[in-house]
């Protein structure tokens, strides 16, 4: 039972665009999520979050967007670069759950030059 | 960063041997995890510590123990190796700041042969 998903495994973007990429969860528990970048070789880093009172948190570039009703989030890059060609995991925790998170499997972003 | 170290980073043992992986960490976190990373299934907790001496469960422990002797190591074992444990591990911790936060180390890729 995955109840963190992510759909596209892959998403390819040119240099300055937007990239959206998106998440789906199914348990109702959670109330704080998570986005973490990783590249090849190195351990994850974590970029950005949202708690469930809020709708919308931005970092820079980085905005994370959540639709509770829908049980979706959405992490946006903007303007994309090619640096940020990485894997993006989301994750879901809830609280009381003593921090264990819950990782969806993955999208591969490619930010063409 | 963390002060997250991991060792070794890489190793090749053969099925049925006993492994251990360490992670080290500088800031004295109570909060320390193990995961692993597998193509198609993102990371997926195996066990997890909240004191010295005080661990838990995670999704995938079968085949697994860990022990936490000190603050500031956490030691995963495979005691009989087996093909299906080849993966990548990532140790992480829980900022005692940011509680919803994980930080990981850099991994540590184990060949089961």
């Amino acid at each position: 039972d995955q109840q963190v998903k992510q759909n596209s495994p892959s998403l390819s973007v040119q240099e300055g665009r937007i990239s959206i990429l998106n998440c789906d969860y199914t348990n109702s528990m959670f109330d704080y999520f998570l986005w973490y970048k990783k590249y090849p070789a190195e351990g994850p880093t974590f970029l950005i979050s949202i708690s469930s009172i809020k709708d919308k948190n931005e970092d820079g570039r980085f905005t994370v967007f959540l639709n509770k009703s829908a049980k979706h989030l959405s992490l946006h890059i903007v303007p994309s670069q090619p640096g940020d060609s990485a894997v993006y995991f989301c994750a879901a925790t809830y609280s009381g759950n003593t921090g264990k998170l819950i990782f969806g499997q993955g999208t591969t972003l490619q930010v063409k030059p | 960063d963390a002060g997250i170290t991991q060792s070794p980073r890489h190793k090749v043992t053969e099925t049925g041997t006993p492994v251990t992986l360490r992670c080290h960490q500088t800031e004295n976190h109570r909060y320390m995890y193990w995961y692993r990373q597998d193509p198609g299934h993102g990371l997926r907790l195996i066990h997890y510590s909240y004191g010295v001496k005080d661990t838990d469960k995670g999704e995938v422990s079968d085949g697994y123990s860990v022990s936490r002797s000190k603050t500031e190591d956490f030691l995963l074992t495979l005691e009989s190796a087996t093909s299906s444990q080849t993966s990548v591990y990532f140790c992480a911790i829980r900022d005692d700041r940011d509680q919803e936060t994980q930080y990981f180390g850099p991994g540590t890729r184990l060949l089961v042969l």
